[in-house]
């Protein structure tokens, strides 16, 4: 079972670059989301899915950008890079829309220069 | 908004000796879970609390669910060396945000062999 995985695992961009970070699960999950770890600050919601077409924002939206066009898949845009950004990015999907028991990727450890 | 304590920040351990760390929060939630991060991995969910006063285990781990509601605590019996990691809390709560889950900054857990 591959789970929820996350491409790339890490990546270094120039500061005002954009890219996408990738994640695909394979459970058909309808909630999926988008966190970010920086130490010492658990972990916190960018974006959240509850099924496709279906967006909304969560604690720290800021630069970026969220679709979901399939179940599977919900990538995240960022549209212009800066260094406060750089973090550790995680996606996750819950089996039901509200619940709490999320399965996450392994991550992506981005670098803004 | 929203805000996890948890402590301790980090623990250093002998290889044998029991664990306790704890979740607090200003707020009542009426889901608290726990996860564990690897290095270099995503949290992987141990243990889901649904109900004030709840005691659960699974395997050497046992978490409870305050009776207040406002608080979490995990122990960890007979530790070795690959409980090391970052022990998160979580908390939900499904009244005012059944999406979203707000996470703990975690304990970072060494087991000295």
């Amino acid at each position: 079972n591959a789970g929820v995985t996350q491409t790339p695992k890490f990546q270094v961009l120039k500061t005002g670059q954009s890219m996408t970070l990738q994640c695909a699960q394979d459970m058909n999950h309808e909630y999926m989301s988008w966190y970010r770890q920086d130490p010492g600050m658990g972990l916190r919601l960018i974006h959240y899915s509850v099924g496709a077409g279906i967006t909304d924002q969560g604690e720290v939206p800021n630069g970026y950008n969220v679709s979901r066009s399939t179940t599977e898949d919900f990538p995240l845009r960022l549209l212009s890079a800066a260094p406060s950004q750089t973090s550790v990015y995680f996606c996750a999907s819950s089996p039901l829309i509200g619940s709490a028991e999320a399965f996450f990727g392994q991550g992506t450890r981005l670098t803004v220069v | 908004g929203q805000q996890l304590n948890q402590s301790p920040q980090s623990m250093f351990i002998q290889e044998g000796e029991d664990v306790s760390m704890n979740c607090t929060s200003s707020s009542i939630f009426n889901t608290w879970l726990w996860y564990k991060q690897e290095p270099g991995e995503g949290p992987v969910l141990l243990i889901a609390l649904y109900k004030a006063g709840e005691l659960t285990s699974n395997g050497r781990l046992t978490a409870q669910f305050g009776i207040t509601r406002k608080d979490s605590f995990l122990n960890i019996s007979a530790s070795i060396p690959s409980d090391v990691g970052i022990y998160f809390c979580a908390g939900q709560d499904l009244k005012t945000s059944y999406d979203k889950v707000i996470f703990g900054p975690g304990t970072s857990l060494s087991v000295i062999p």
